[in-house]
């Protein structure tokens, strides 16, 4: 298996921009993708594949990939944004899946 | 509307056995495969295995950690998924998830939508 390694808190000011990365050997081969998860919540997706956002997820989530990193992008960050993130793909033999440790995002 | 809601947990001794149900509603069950996700409180999240669908032969794969003592399957005919947890540990306490997985060749994998979960104590 392998592993994905996450920034274990993260903040940005209202209205700014934020950039959380994943990374992992894996994610040279797969995509990865996001996942929101507010207290007492489910996780929910919020990016997957190159730069893809399901129905209902603001335009100001963005992903982008590099190598080893991939990293989920807030452009305009709102107080509803507050949130663990979490990244997810196939570990290196392809078979398994592995999550990253999640990311605590506080907006200030 | 696409649904997954799990029940069957609760509180069981180390060493013991609990079957957790998966029932989906609202896409082609068959045509999916699931997995099982879990979450120790305040911890991260913790993929558990997956089971994929008739035409690639129901088949499984698990997480190192459960590997052994915990067996996927599903029921078609019925729109359910199971997870059988044996020789439970005090370490396998969590919430369980069941996730519908999606996959194109041009975007990868993703999870969507998650269940609500359920909580598994294992504790004497």
């Amino acid at each position: 298996s392998s592993e994905l390694t996450q920034d274990p808190a993260v903040s940005v000011a209202l209205g700014q921009t934020v950039r959380i990365t994943c990374q992992g050997d894996s994610l040279r081969n797969f995509y990865a993708s996001w996942y929101q998860q507010k207290p007492g919540q489910a996780p929910v997706v919020v990016i997957y594949g190159k730069n893809n956002r399901p129905s209902g997820i603001p335009d100001r989530f963005s992903g982008s990939s590099s190598g080893n990193t991939a990293s989920l992008t807030i452009t305009g960050a709102q107080a509803e944004d507050e949130a663990d993130y979490y990244c997810n793909s196939r570990d290196t033999s392809g078979n398994c899946w592995v999550f990253g440790g999640g990311t605590k995002l506080t907006v200030l | 509307e696409v649904q997954l809601v799990e029940s069957g947990g609760g509180l069981v001794q180390p060493g013991g056995s609990l079957k957790l149900s998966c029932a989906a509603s609202g896409f082609t069950f068959s045509g999916s495969a699931i997995h099982w996700v879990r979450q120790a409180s305040g911890k991260g999240l913790e993929w558990v295995g997956r089971i994929r669908t008739k035409p690639n032969n129901y088949g499984t794969t698990y997480d190192a950690s459960v590997k052994g003592r915990f067996t996927i399957s599903r029921d078609d005919s019925n729109n359910m998924a199971y997870l059988q947890m044996n020789s439970l540990k005090t370490e396998d306490t969590a919430v369980y998830y069941c996730i519908r997985h999606q996959y194109s060749s041009s975007s990868g994998d993703w999870f969507d939508p998650w269940g609500q979960g359920t909580l598994v104590t294992v504790s004497s």
